[in-house]
């Protein structure tokens, strides 16, 4: 029933560690999105995908590499976790031509970096 | 300069009364979409609202209205007869045009909190 769901919707790991986050959506839409929402409420855009094709990557370390095996599926993957990645990260899907491009955002899940 | 600015930290509004959360948008591209999200202190984003930049009314969606002022690139959201559980943060944004790349994302606000007072 749920239409875009991550997992988890917790982490606590420690500084170092590597960890994914995984993404799905069943509303049969095309694009694909992560975004990090940082401690002051503030939300941007990390990485879309369109139809399994990266199309934004912005300005986003590489350390976080997203994976998209197919249209209903986005995750994203951060290796060597620094304090500063604690924040919520969404997940959001969007049909690029239909609904007015509307995104529908997962739960999101809270990265806390010890 | 910021693509979005909500100039309101924070607002309070009693019960049953309107109430307007502020926008403000700055775009050189002809095509363009706004839209308001509501995220309660649960954390999920919800979709509340959307108008794009050629539409001719104002976009409305129940108790939500959307006051749009495309030559003063303002973009409000009125709530009318607020609720209890229309408390929380509101974030306005924007979709700017449909080439390259900039379709593909939302520009958010730094967002309102609201908060209603019974």
């Amino acid at each position: 029933d749920t239409a875009v769901s991550q997992t988890p919707k917790y982490l606590v790991t420690q500084m170092g560690n590597d960890k994914s986050i995984k993404c799905e959506q069943n509303l049969g839409h095309d694009t694909m999105y992560w975004y990090k929402q940082d401690s002051k409420k503030f939300l941007k855009i990390m990485f879309s995908y369109n139809n399994k094709e990266l199309i934004i990557n912005e300005t986003v370390p590489n350390r976080f590499s997203p994976k998209s095996p197919d249209k209903a599926h986005l995750n994203l993957h951060i290796n060597s976790l620094e304090l500063g990645d604690s924040a919520v990260y969404f997940c959001a899907s969007s049909h690029r031509l239909a609904g007015h491009g509307t995104q529908y955002f997962g739960p999101g899940t809270r990265l806390t970096v010890l | 300069a910021q693509k979005i600015t909500q100039t309101q930290p924070g607002m309070f509004v009693q019960e049953k009364e309107a109430v307007t959360l502020d926008c403000t948008y700055d775009t050189s591209d002809p095509s363009y979409g706004l839209f308001w999200y509501k995220q309660p202190s649960s954390g999920e984003m919800i979709f509340l609202i959307y108008q794009g930049s050629y539409d001719q009314q104002n976009a409305t969606e129940g108790r939500y209205s959307l006051n749009f002022q495309k030559a003063r690139k303002s973009a409000n959201l009125v709530i009318s007869a607020s609720q209890l559980g229309d408390s929380a943060m509101y974030f306005c944004a924007m979709r700017e045009g449909y080439s390259g790349g900039s379709n593909y994302k939302l520009t958010f606000g730094k967002g309102t909190l609201l908060t209603v007072n019974p």
